[in-house]
């Protein structure tokens, strides 16, 4: 069974500091995907990663994937309060469908 | 605003009601998704669509619901005889096909959130 885990599960961090989200899932996928959400609302697509190595990043925020362990990575560089949301990454499965973590939920405090 | 768009955004209903809930895609994208979220979790993928054809379909869509792409363009879940544990956010998304799109990124609509009385 397929199974997505990120950690942490709620995140409280200070304006300014760094952060790392961790994403670990149990099968192999050539694809790994990063979404926000704000409370209420659709989810916002951030990044796509395609590949072992791959790393993107956009302002404060930067995704990486390592295949090979099965984990992708979202870090958080010099937290603003506006980046409080909830964040999810998913795998691609062998459909076309995603496969949702369990979402962090990030608060940011002034 | 050419984004995904639902209708409706909410929909508060008794128990045993049909309720059926539309979807419209991104104009160019073949690739329609429905997906369901329930509170503190992540979207749970429901069915799929290529054009009018619906490829797949997830255990959690039972005998009561169904869902439409009679055009190719948007898209229909009707679930009859809700329960009480159907309430939920109903996310469409959509994205091109792999021709055209090498990621197939999906992109999400605002959702219609259904309350079941």
């Amino acid at each position: 069974e397929l199974k997505v885990e990120q950690n942490p599960l709620f995140l409280s961090m200070q304006e300014g500091k760094n952060y790392t989200i961790y994403c670990n899932y149990s099968t192999t996928s050539d694809r790994l995907y990063w979404y926000r959400q704000d409370p209420g609302k659709s989810l916002e697509s951030l990044f796509v990663l395609l590949s072992n190595g791959a790393v993107k990043q956009e302002g404060r925020l930067m995704a990486s994937l390592d295949t090979k362990a099965r984990l992708s990575t979202l870090h958080i560089t010099a937290a603003v309060h506006d980046l409080s949301a909830t964040y999810f990454c998913a795998v691609r499965t062998g459909a076309n469908n995603l496969f949702f973590g369990t979402g962090t939920r990030l608060t940011v405090i002034p | 605003d050419t984004g995904v768009s639902q209708n409706p955004r909410h929909k508060i209903t008794k128990r045993g009601q049909n309720v059926t809930f539309r979807c419209d895609p991104i104009s160019e994208h073949n690739r329609l998704y429905w997906y369901r979220q329930t509170l503190g979790q992540g979207p749970e993928f429901l069915t799929y669509f290529q054009n009018e054809a619906q490829l797949e379909k997830s255990r959690l869509l039972s005998d009561r619901f169904s869902a439409e792409r009679p055009k190719g363009s948007f898209s229909t879940l009707e679930i009859q005889r809700t329960e009480q544990g159907d309430s939920a956010m109903y996310l469409c998304a959509s994205s091109p096909s792999l021709g055209t799109s090498f990621n197939n990124e999906q992109f999400f609509g605002p959702g219609t959130r259904l309350t079941v009385l």
